[in-house]
């Protein structure tokens, strides 16, 4: 199994363009996030899917938009990008919890996103 | 403010120390789990903890619920152990994959 993949690995954008970071994992998790890290925060959630066509925001949703129309994929768009928006992402992937439970979480490698 | 805090924020060992690495939460939480981020960026799932104790080779994670305490061992360190460790805690009443993360320690064990 390939795990959680991400693509690019690196990118750089003018302000105010637009593009997706795809992510793809092939281990049949239902349950797929996007996650920012920028230095000395903590990883913060951008939005997340417990399953094909069920999306919701996490704690800094604003400027991204995501769609799980697979339940193999779960890319992030940019849809104007803005200097506050370098960072790294990272997506990731687990099974569906059981009761209250949350379960072992698997990492994509990140993409390095720079906005001039 | 970040309602997990970890400590120390950095760590330097010499190989062969025990290492401890502590992390605290505000309020009742359903899981903790611990992660490794390693130089190069990637980010890997050590343990997941709702209680007691899990051992997995030289490292042990332990939690006390009352406290609202976490810790994470290494035995006899080695410098591949170098890297940023995380605590992540899952609140109770939060949706399965809202996982509110520490800042990190960033450990350094030296030859």
């Amino acid at each position: 199994n390939a795990g959680v993949t991400q693509t690019p690995k690196f990118q750089v954008l003018k302000t105010g363009q637009s593009m997706t970071l795809q992510c793809a994992q092939d281990m049949n998790h239902e349950y797929m996030s996007w996650y920012r890290q920028d230095p000395g925060m903590g990883l913060r959630l951008i939005h997340y899917s417990v399953g094909a066509g069920i999306t919701d925001q996490g704690e800094v949703p604003n400027g991204y938009n995501v769609s799980r129309s697979t339940t193999e994929d779960f890319p992030l768009r940019l849809l104007s990008a803005a200097p506050s928006q370098t960072s790294v992402y990272f997506c990731a992937s687990s099974r569906r919890s059981v009761g209250i439970y949350t379960d072992t979480q698997y990492f994509g490698p990140g993409t390095r996103l720079t906005v001039l | 403010k970040n309602e997990v805090e970890q400590s120390p924020q950095n760590l330097t060992a010499q190989e062969g120390e025990f290492i401890t690495i502590n992390c605290s939460y505000s309020v009742g939480i359903s899981a903790l789990h611990w992660l490794q981020q390693h130089p190069g960026g990637g980010i890997v799932s050590l343990f997941m903890l709702s209680s007691g104790k899990k051992k997995h080779g030289r490292l042990i994670a332990t939690i006390n619920i009352q406290e609202k305490h976490s810790s994470l061992h290494i035995t006899a360190s080695h410098p591949r152990d170098s890297a940023v460790y995380i605590c992540a805690v899952r609140f109770y009443g939060g949706a399965t994959n809202k996982l509110i993360f520490g800042t990190g320690t960033l450990l350094a064990v030296q030859p």
